[in-house]
C-alpha cells in the first residue's frame, strides 16, 4: 500500500486533457511540496513537475501541477501517444521522515 | 551537467548481499544527498531512502531498516547501496537519484523533495 493514492489507470484521445489525481495526508502533502514523474518502461524515471507547480527546463507547458490541501493533480494537455507512460506524484512523508511515492497511474493515449 | 552512472546487472542468491554503485559523472554531488528507488517486476517506484554525501547522514524507509545500507565517497562521488538477506522479493530495477531537498520558505515545517537527475538503472535478480 502507498503511502499516496493515484488512480491505477486514466485514458483519454490523442489532443484531450487529462488529470491525474494524488492523496495524502497532513503528514506528506498536507505539509510538503508535491512533485511528479513520468516514467517509460525500462528507462529511468523522469521529473516532470516540483514544488508543486514548476517544471524543469525542456519539460514543455503542457504539463502543469497544482496542490490543495492534502491533494494534488498532474494535468496534461494536447496529448500525444508518446504521452502514454506511468505517473508517479512524490513527497516527503514528515512522520515517517523519507521520501514517498504515490502507486502510479498509467496513461493510455487512444 | 551531472549524470548518474550506475553499476551492472547483478545475480543474487537468496540470502547474500548485494551492493549497487553510482557514480556522479560530469560534476559532484557534493551539493546533494543521493536517493534510492526500486521497482520491482509490475509494481510502482518505491522510495528506499537516501543520504547526504557530506554529512554521511542517512534515512532509511522503515520497510528496509537494519537490512540496507547506504555509504557515500565524497573524493570518487560515488554512493553505494548495499542490501542485505535478499528474497525473490527485492528482484529489482534499483536506481540512484540526486536530491533536491530543504526546508520551505516561510513555513515552520514544511519540506520539499524530489530526484532531479536520474541513473540508469541497475537490475538486480535474486535467484538460486
Amino acid at each position: 500500500q502507498s503511502v499516496l493514492t493515484q488512480p491505477p489507470s486514466v485514458s483519454a484521445a490523442p489532443g484531450q486533457r487529462v488529470t491525474i489525481s494524488c492523496s495524502g495526508d497532513s503528514s506528506n502533502i498536507g505539509n510538503n511540496h508535491v512533485s511528479w514523474y513520468q516514467h517509460l518502461p525500462g528507462t529511468a524515471p523522469k521529473l516532470l513537475i516540483y514544488d508543486n507547480n514548476k517544471r524543469p527546463s525542456g519539460i514543455p507547458d503542457r504539463f502543469s501541477g497544482s496542490k490543495s490541501g492534502t491533494s494534488a493533480t498532474l494535468g496534461i494537455t494536447g496529448l500525444q501517444t508518446g504521452d502514454e507512460a506511468d505517473y508517479y506524484c512524490g513527497t516527503w512523508d514528515s512522520s515517517l521522515s523519507v521520501g514517498v511515492f504515490g502507486g502510479g497511474t498509467k496513461l493510455t493515449v487512444i | 551537467q551531472v549524470q548518474l552512472v550506475q553499476s551492472g546487472a547483478e545475480v543474487s542468491r537468496p540470502g547474500s548481499s548485494v551492493k549497487v554503485s553510482c557514480k556522479a559523472s560530469g560534476g559532484t554531488f557534493s551539493n546533494y544527498a543521493i536517493g534510492w528507488v526500486r521497482q520491482a517486476p509490475g509494481q510502482g517506484l518505491e522510495c528506499m531512502g537516501g543520504i547526504n554525501p557530506i554529512s554521511g547522514i542517512p534515512h532509511y524507509a522503515q520497510k528496509f531498516l537494519g537490512r540496507v545500507t547506504f555509504t557515500a565517497d565524497e573524493w570518487t562521488s560515488t554512493a553505494y547501496m548495499e542490501l542485505r538477506s535478499l528474497t525473490s522479493e527485492d528482484t529489482a530495477v534499483y536506481f540512484c537519484a540526486r536530491i533536491q531537498d530543504g526546508e520551505i520558505r516561510g513555513t515552520l515545517y514544511g519540506y520539499y523533495y524530489y530526484m532531479d537527475v536520474w541513473g540508469k538503472g541497475t537490475t538486480v535478480t535474486v535467484s538460486s
